[in-house]
């Protein structure tokens, strides 16, 4: 029952050009969603939040998109560089505050020069 | 100055024995977690601690047991450790912002193998 999915176990891009990583969720109760980037041995970092009431949220190269009548979000990177290859975690929560985080499975991202 | 640390980063051990892992933040964090990522690597919530108070306990075993002897630390004991407890575990800390959500801050793992 995982109801948080990210379908694309892997991506490979070319630097300079525009990663797209998906995330489909199930339960309709969600209302925070957020992306995490992990580099090998290292823990996951926080990258960028949307909450339920945006469609957008931008912050420099990094763009999330929120669809709720398709349960699904995109994170969005242009131009894509060498350092965004890493692995990409999407999470979403019932509320604000809430403490407990449902997290995907994780996108492998390969940026190729 | 890491912010979360975890220790050990690899673990390896027989069936049957008895291990523990230890976690430290100095965020200064009322919040703290454990994770585990599993083979399929969906990172799922076992544990959650507020100010040495326990406030998330997910279906984990009782074999499972988390410590917070205060805020800023918390380990993870695991008695009659099995094949299917193999996995990463990841410790994490937040700040209560009084409602406003707070971020996620985590270790960098520990790698448990069970033989």
């Amino acid at each position: 029952d995982q109801q948080v999915k990210q379908n694309s176990p892997s991506l490979s891009v070319q630097e300079g050009r525009i990663s797209i990583l998906n995330c489909d969720y199930t339960n309709s109760m969600f209302d925070y969603f957020l992306w995490y980037k992990k580099y090998p041995a290292e823990g996951p970092t926080f990258l960028i939040s949307i909450s339920s009431i945006k469609d957008k949220n931008e912050d420099g190269r990094f763009t999330v998109f929120l669809n709720k009548s398709a349960k699904h979000l995109s994170l969005h990177i242009v131009p894509s560089q060498p350092g965004d290859s890493a692995v990409y975690f999407c999470a979403a929560s019932k509320r604000r505050g809430a403490q407990k985080l449902v997290f995907g499975q994780g996108t492998r991202l390969t940026i190729n020069p | 100055d890491t912010a979360v640390s975890q220790t050990p980063k690899y673990l390896v051990t027989q069936m049957g024995n008895d291990k523990s892992i230890k976690c430290e933040q100095n965020l200064g964090h009322d919040t703290m977690y454990w994770y585990k990522q599993d083979s399929k690597k969906f990172l799922k919530i076992m544990f959650s601690y507020n100010n040495k108070e326990l406030i998330i306990n997910e279906t984990v075993p009782n074999r499972f047991s988390p410590k917070s002897p205060d805020k800023a630390h918390l380990n993870l004991h695991i008695n009659s450790l099995e094949l299917g407890d193999s996995a990463v575990y990841f410790c994490a800390s937040s700040q209560d912002q009084g409602g406003a959500w707070e971020k996620l801050f985590f270790g960098s793992g520990t790698q448990l193998s069970v033989l």
